[in-house]
């Protein structure tokens, strides 16, 4: 059974970075994109964007390009997620979830609280 | 960006009861319909994919049924461990988009 596992949370001010990292075990990394959402407290899933672990590439949501970036480390199965410029509504848990061949979100990370504090 | 209209945003029922929750697709999605579980402090989880095929482990009371652009999720029989709040999600076109979640209670 895949597994991902996620960064601890984190508290950063406001116009800060910061990275999560999503680990991946128990399947075939490279076959697999992963996809990062987003809930902010009391809120439903937003979606932020996700990456090809095959090749690479990207595709974000509007509402985030230019802040967000998503890279992969294929020698330790981890995905990357950079979210700059954090604003207070920036606060929220971040789930990475593995994407499969139907794009659907099949296994999820258990999820890393981001706090925007000044 | 396709809008998902999800209904109720709560409910509640008893042990036993038959519970349904509507996604209404602003365009055609071609049964590209997830629904997904996420308990309270947890990472949601799948429940069904392609509208109406149960993820691997998935509780047969779970079922999903279309009607046009109106996808639904059924619950037979609700259990306590059901209580969540479920989501359905597009994957036909991008970015993918989810419905505004509903609260089940018991």
């Amino acid at each position: 059974q895949a597994h991902l596992v996620q960064s601890g949370g984190e508290v950063k001010k406001p116009g800060a970075s910061v990275k999560v990292s999503c680990k991946a075990s128990d399947y075939t990394f490279s076959t697999y994109g992963v996809t990062w959402v987003r809930q902010a407290p009391g809120q439903g899933l937003e979606w932020m964007g996700m990456i090809s672990v095959y090749n690479g590439n990207t595709s974000y949501a509007q509402k985030f390009q230019g802040r967000v970036t998503m890279t992969t480390d294929t020698s330790t199965s981890t995905v990357y997620m950079e979210l700059t410029s954090l604003r207070f509504d920036d606060t929220a848990v971040y789930f990475c979830a593995r994407v499969n061949l139907l794009n659907v979100f099949d296994c999820w990370g258990q999820g890393t609280l981001v706090t925007v504090s000044s | 960006d396709i809008q998902m209209t999800q209904s109720p945003s709560s409910l509640s029922a008893s042990v036993g009861d038959r519970v349904t929750i509507t996604c209404r697709a602003s365009h055609a999605i071609s049964n590209s319909l997830a629904w997904y579980a996420q308990r309270p402090g947890k990472a949601p989880k799948l429940l069904l994919f392609g509208a109406s095929r149960l993820d691997s482990g998935v509780p047969t009371r779970f079922s999903g049924s279309t009607s046009g652009t109106d996808y639904t999720l059924i619950i037979n029989s609700l259990q306590p461990e059901d209580i969540a709040t479920y989501y359905c999600q597009q994957s036909h076109g991008s970015p993918p988009t989810f419905g505004q979640g509903t609260k089940v209670e018991i």
